[in-house]
């Protein structure tokens, strides 16, 4: 159990396209998502919290005019880099957590990334 | 050895020894942490995890150690295999938080 489908796995976008991210939680529902992103030979950063229904809560250095975050289900969270330039370039990854608390087998699993490549 | 800079800090390690991957968290707040593996263009897999009224927690092949006193946390992988060669990574979570902060990922390198 526990999976989080995120696609698509990589996109190649020109500069000022945007591009929209979805993660989905197959077999629980999330109480919560979050978003990350990571650059070549470093950690995840995160970039934003989001709760079903409500708006998201962005990290510090996040614009979130730039990185659009919509929870609208218990199931799915999508991630739109708007106006993208070459250096939102990044692996972006999302991780879902369900309601049964760290413990249990819905505690944070994350997705399988996205491989974002502005041009 | 170990690299520094630009590069993830690395420990090579010969197949079939132990490896063990440390890290120094930085919230003597956290209450909750978890060990990730992450291979290459893939998001981080779950290791193992551990609260904080433990200091030591084992799973098949690994264990998670905690020191408090001095926030430090360690994976040792017991038998090293060639599949195990990933970066690993360690997250914290404070008390009554949500979010999960990671460190700053160890790459392992397992030679044949």
């Amino acid at each position: 159990g526990a999976v989080v489908s995120q696609h698509p796995s990589w996109v190649i976008c020109k500069s000022g396209t945007s591009v929209k991210i979805e993660c989905r939680s197959l077999d629980f529902q999330a109480t919560t998502m979050f978003w990350y992103r990571q650059f070549p030979k470093q950690s995840l950063m995160l970039m934003a919290t989001s709760n079903e229904g409500s708006k998201a809560t962005y990290e510090q250095g996040v614009e979130k005019d730039k990185f659009l975050i919509n929870h609208a289900s218990l199931t799915l969270s999508t991630l739109t880099v708007t106006s993208a330039h070459p250096e939102d370039s990044s692996f972006y990854i999302c991780s879902a957590r369900g309601g049964g608390g760290e413990r249990s087998n819905y505690g944070y699993t994350f997705g399988s990334g996205t491989r974002l490549t502005v041009v | 050895g170990e690299s520094v800079g630009l590069h993830l800090p690395t420990l090579s390690v010969q197949e079939g020894d132990n490896s063990i991957i440390n890290c120094a968290y930085s919230n003597s707040a956290s209450d909750y942490f978890i060990w990730y593996k992450q291979e290459s263009g893939k998001g981080p897999q779950f290791i193992i995890d551990i609260r904080s009224n433990m200091d030591k927690r084992q799973g098949q092949r690994v264990t998670v150690l905690l020191n408090k006193t001095v926030k430090h946390l360690s994976l040792q992988i017991a038998a090293t295999q060639p599949g195990d060669s990933a970066v690993y990574f360690c997250a914290e979570k404070v008390a009554a938080g949500n979010k999960l902060t990671f460190g700053g990922g160890t790459r392992v390198l397992v030679k044949p």
